[in-house]
């Protein structure tokens, strides 16, 4: 099983801060996918990142695919408390079912 | 219109006994998934159906057993419930069989509480 560690594991911000959260593998991906889940839903895909170095901006979220293809960041500019939830970067080894990384858990106070 | 929809949202049970969760999705999609989410939040692939052919089988108990009757539909069943049971299941599914254009959609989840 390929492995995604992901950190922070937990977030607490106030509004209007930037934050960054980090998905690291030691094993090459052919694509990420980040996903936010919020308390009592499934998780929703936010974006895939393919290629090596890819930059991808949803909005304030700003996502980026190591040069190297084994780790990715998601960055949030100015957060706001609807950017609250579960963060979960996945990706799928053997093209099939997604292996996630444990989630990082935001929290931003008004 | 729900595109995937599980029942029921909660079960709540007692040890050793036999319970279902139904997952059904509209979008046309091909391969549907059951995923199992702990209590820390992790998300752990059980099964995966493609064209209603089991295709992935992680390394879960034989008291848990998937059934799909049709492509828009993935069931689990689960005999002899355990304390560790307990969990959220996440049915989910996929246009393709995976890959970087493929996206999943999740449905609610279910709330398994085994007393």
């Amino acid at each position: 099983t390929q492995l995604l560690e992901q950190s922070p594991q937990f977030l607490s911000i106030q509004e209007g801060e930037n934050l960054t959260v980090y998905c690291n593998s030691s094993s090459v991906f052919s694509s990420l996918q980040w996903y936010r889940q919020e308390p009592g839903e499934g998780p929703v895909l936010l974006v895939t990142v393919v290629t090596g170095g890819e930059v991808k901006k949803l909005k304030r979220l700003t996502f980026q695919f190591g040069d190297a293809r084994k780790d990715s960041s998601l960055h949030i500019t100015a957060a706001q408390p609807g950017d609250t939830g579960l963060y979960l970067c996945a990706g799928a080894p053997s093209g099939y079912a997604l292996n996630f990384g444990k989630g990082t858990s935001l929290l931003v106070t008004p | 219109d729900t595109a995937v929809s599980q029942t029921p949202k909660y079960l709540v049970t007692q040890m050793g006994n036999d319970k279902s969760i139904k997952c059904e999705q509209n979008l046309g999609h091909d391969t549907m998934y059951w995923y199992k989410q702990d209590s820390k939040k992790f998300l752990k692939i059980m099964f995966s159906y493609n064209n209603k052919e089991l295709i992935i089988n992680e390394t879960v108990p034989n008291r848990f057993s998937p059934k799909s009757p049709d492509k828009a539909h993935l069931n689990l069943h689960i005999n002899s419930l355990e304390l560790g049971d307990s969990a959220v299941y996440f049915c989910a599914s996929s246009q393709f069989a995976g890959g970087p254009s493929d996206t999943q959609y999740f449905g609610p989840g279910t709330r398994l509480t085994v007393l």
